[in-house]
């Protein structure tokens, strides 16, 4: 089975902090995605990446960025956490011609 | 984006019986899928239907496309209390998944 691995299940940072969101997938993937879930919102995009050091904005890439040195890895970095950043953080891969994506299983952001 | 929007945003069945929920949309779509979201964890990919499909079926899921109404519905039939749970609609029409608030579906014994 496809995996996709987040590196943390529960983060709490403080504010002005610099965050790193790991995330790592196990198939060979090209495209890898992060989205932010918050309640009544549903899944919002931040960033996406079609392969290896690409990278495109999503809906919502304001006060995010991310890195692809390397194909299974997909990092979201939060430059200055603030706390209307605190959400659930999901990332998700798919190969070229298989519709479906793969989520990873979450990591839970409080930024205080 | 061109996001789904499911409809009801809860629903509380009783073990047995059917569940159903639907998605609107606002655009022309490639495809559009479905996913479950257990409490609090990642979301697991159950059903694709394409846009020249109609009617999709999984198990105990069926899934009906109208495109001229850009609505869909996914049905579970018989359902147990493992189906407890969020279900999402998700558009794809330019290799991103555009996703809704979801459906709360809970399942009582």
């Amino acid at each position: 089975d496809v995996k996709v691995t987040q590196s943390s299940r529960y983060l709490v940072k403080r504010t002005g902090e610099k965050v790193f969101l790991e995330c790592v997938q196990d198939m060979d993937h090209e495209n890898m995605f992060w989205y932010r879930q918050d309640p009544g919102l549903g899944l919002r995009l931040i960033y996406f990446s079609y392969d290896v050091k690409m990278k495109e904005k999503g809906d919502i890439p304001e006060g995010y960025s991310v890195s692809r040195e390397k194909k299974e890895r997909f990092s979201l970095i939060l430059e200055s956490a603030s706390t209307n950043q605190t959400s659930m953080y999901l990332c998700a891969s798919r190969t070229f011609g298989i519709y479906g994506y793969t989520f990873g299983s979450g990591t839970r952001l409080t930024v205080v | 984006s061109q996001q789904g929007e499911e409809d009801p945003q809860a629903l509380s069945i009783q073990e047995g019986e059917n569940a159903t929920m639907n998605c609107s949309y606002k655009t022309s779509i490639n495809n559009l899928q479905w996913y479950r979201q257990n409490s609090g964890r990642g979301l697991v990919h159950l059903i694709l239907i394409r846009s020249n499909e109609r009617e999709k079926h999984s198990g105990r899921l069926r899934v009906t496309l109208d495109t001229s109404k850009k609505s869909s519905s996914l049905l579970i039939t018989a359902s147990r209390a493992a189906d407890t749970a969020s279900y999402f609609c998700a558009i794809n029409n330019d290799y991103k998944l555009s996703f809704g608030a979801g459906t709360t579906v809970t399942v009582r014994a």
